[in-house]
């Protein structure tokens, strides 16, 4: 079936520094879509990406679609304690969502 | 706030019994999708209704159905539960577009 790699699965990184993360596909997507979701709590759209090429900020976020239409990447800057939890890749296909199995972000004090 | 609606928060129960959860979509959105999410787990895809009517079929299990009532609500019954059944269960709504907003989530505790 369809899969979305997600990598890393995992980051340990200091509060202040940068991250990237990314998604990738065997086949390509009209859409990327990057959630957020903190424990315990449902994803949060952070932001949705219609156009290979695009690069869309929200805030300390920068998502960008790839070129080929098979991936997505998410960066970070300047992380802070509430950017840790898990942030996945998603995008729609078959009237459905496909998910990756998501990166999980954690803040070293 | 994504103005999806989940109830009961939390819920815990017996093996072998029977569980029904609820979701009301954002107000126009015609489509919900229930997800399950067992611990450090990705989401797993079970079931979409749009505008009352079965749209797509993920991983749900014959022991699990849904429906979607007029007003545009679902409930989601799990029968002869078990310890596996255990996990967090999102639903999501949409109005056709790519985008799902989610709500905050029922979990379910199975002992």
């Amino acid at each position: 079936g369809q899969q979305l790699n997600q990598s890393p699965q995992s980051m340990f990184i200091q509060e202040g520094e940068d991250v990237s993360m990314n998604c990738t596909s065997s086949s390509i997507f009209n859409t990327w879509l990057w959630y957020k979701q903190d424990p315990g709590e449902g994803p949060v759209l952070l932001i949705a990406l219609y156009k290979a090429g695009e690069l869309t900020s929200n805030g300390r976020l920068t998502a960008q679609f790839g070129i080929t239409r098979k991936d997505s990447f998410l960066n970070i800057s300047a992380s802070v304690p509430s950017d840790v939890g898990i942030y996945f890749c998603a995008g729609p296909r078959d009237d459905k969502i496909i998910f990756g199995k998501g990166t999980r972000l954690h803040i070293l004090p | 706030d994504s103005g999806v609606t989940q109830t009961p928060k939390h819920l815990i129960t017996a093996t072998g019994q029977r569980v029904t959860l609820r979701c009301s979509p954002r107000s126009g959105d015609l489509s919900v999708y229930w997800y399950q999410q067992s611990l450090d787990q990705g989401l797993q895809f079970l079931i979409q209704y749009y505008n009352g009517e079965e749209r797509a079929k993920g991983n749900i299990l014959e022991r699990f159905s849904a429906q979607q009532f007029p007003d545009l609500h679902s409930e989601l019954n799990l029968s002869s539960l078990e310890l596996g059944d255990s996990a967090l269960y999102f639903c999501a709504s949409n109005s056709g577009g790519g985008e799902q907003f989610f709500g905050p989530g029922t979990r379910l505790t199975v002992l």
